[in-house]
């Protein structure tokens, strides 16, 4: 079946460690995205990906890298420089067509720094 | 910037009407609606591009006032599966080739039987 794979599904860290999550879609799309939501909020754009080897920052980049190597791949790297970060990622992708630039989301990992 | 949802919550009877409004103080190419329950990720319901548009989806649909950048989704006779938060997302027209999706805050629906 086609989607969007994030893994781990839940993580824990401590303080001062950097942590990645994976995120893995066999759509055949162009752009990726990486979104974060707290606890009864929306969703922030973190970072965005239209083509390999591209990636522009969101609205909340600090303390956050990626990487867009291949297509089907764009990895989220929880830096120690992210003072809070616990919350809920979601790694999103979309292809443009005639109905508009429908974006699809993975399940979501959860990390919590103890 | 993001876009303004209301209202923020709303409790319904199952069989009752309700409507969600989103609005952006920026010009928009479109806007998307989803769903999400507790804990996963958000389900697409419908996209509408700029032009003004309207979709339906069974007993879901949407309006886009592309002159007030406003959108308004319409859930008719609810069913308990109705239940989640409801985000917009808008895309504006200056974003050029990059095609940023900006959520609302989200609008918490819950149907009781």
């Amino acid at each position: 079946d086609g989607g969007i794979t994030q893994s781990p599904k839940y993580l824990f860290r401590k303080e001062g460690q950097n942590v990645t999550l994976s995120c893995e879609q066999n759509l055949n799309h162009d752009a990726m995205y990486w979104y974060r939501q707290d606890p009864g909020q929306g969703l922030r754009l973190i970072y965005y990906s239209q083509i390999v080897n591209d990636f522009q920052k969101g609205d909340i980049a600090e303390g956050y890298s990626v990487s867009r190597e291949k297509k089907e791949s764009f990895p989220l790297t929880v830096t120690s420089a992210q003072k809070n970060p616990t919350a809920f990622y979601l790694c999103a992708s979309s292809k443009w067509d005639i109905s508009g630039n429908t974006i699809y989301f993975g399940e979501g990992s959860w990390l919590t720094v103890v | 910037q993001q876009p303004v949802q209301s209202p923020q919550a709303v409790i319904l009877r199952e069989g009752e009407d309700a409507v969600i409004n989103c609005s952006s103080s920026k010009a928009l190419y479109s806007v998307h609606w989803y769903r999400q329950k507790h804990g996963e990720a958000p389900v697409f319901l419908m996209i509408l591009l700029k032009g003004g548009e309207q979709k339906g989806h069974e007993k879901i649909s949407a309006s886009f006032n592309e002159k007030k950048q406003q959108s308004s989704l319409y859930l008719t006779a609810s069913q308990l599966s109705y239940s989640g938060t409801y985000f917009c997302g808008t895309e504006r027209l200056s974003s050029g080739s990059a095609r940023q999706l900006t959520f609302g805050s989200g609008t918490q629906l819950t149907v009781l039987p």
